[in-house]
């Protein structure tokens, strides 16, 4: 059974603090591997897009990363504004069925 | 920035009752779609609809649900006879700008339809 586990569930960080968000994925044919930002009562909102290992993505503080079994998001010098839930979904096929993961939920401190 | 709408935002209903919940998707694109969430849980895909048709559905997806276009703009879930275990954010989405040509699943979602069923 395809399966996309993120960790950790929750990250507290100082403003300032750089870390890692992780997501680990099992599919037998990855079609994309995406990140989206959730903000509370709010719709998902797309980040990235990674296709094949080795590939990279940046927007602002955010970095995304991919290998063949997992992938990173890096933020950098986190802002207050980023604090909200991270989720990473995986694409299998042409339909854009995304299966998601249970996400991590990121605050930042002033 | 073209967005997504979704109508209403909240609706509480009894079990048993149908209810039918709107998305507005963003004019130019080809694919649509509806997730739902149940509070606390993961975002899970319940179907997928191009060209007039369900390209893909999940098992949550029953006889009890069913997707419809019924003008240029408007894309609509109805669930027929709701459960308890129904109540939860469902999501609109759309992609795929007419031309572009594949699918590339860079999904816009809407704000959501929080549905209590009681």
């Amino acid at each position: 059974e395809d399966q996309v586990t993120q960790s950790p569930e929750a990250l507290r960080l100082q403003e300032g603090e750089s870390s890692s968000l992780n997501c680990s994925y099992t599919v037998s044919g990855l079609r994309g591997l995406f990140w989206y930002r959730q903000d509370p009562g709010k719709g998902p909102e797309f980040l990235f897009t990674l296709y094949s290992a080795g590939e990279e993505k940046e927007k602002e503080r955010l970095k995304a990363t991919l290998t063949k079994k997992e992938s990173f998001l890096h933020i950098t010098a986190p802002k207050p504004e980023d604090s909200a839930t991270y989720l990473c979904a995986v694409k299998e096929s042409n339909t854009g069925k995304l299966i998601f993961g249970q996400g991590t939920t990121l605050q930042v401190k002033p | 920035e073209p967005e997504v709408t979704q109508t209403p935002s909240h609706q509480v209903t009894q079990m048993g009752q149908e209810v039918i919940l709107r998305c507005v998707p963003i004019s130019n694109h080809l694919y649509f779609y509806w997730y739902r969430q149940i509070l606390g849980q993961k975002v899970e895909f319940l179907v997928s609809f191009y060209n007039n048709e369900i390209s893909e559905k999940s098992e949550i997806f029953d006889d009890q649900f069913s997707v419809e276009r019924p003008d240029g703009s408007n894309f609509t879930l109805k669930i027929r006879s709701t459960k308890l275990e129904d109540s939860a954010m469902y999501f609109c989405a759309s992609s795929g700008l007419a031309g572009v040509g594949a699918n590339t699943g860079e999904l816009f979602f809407g704000e959501g339809s929080r549905l209590t069923v009681l």
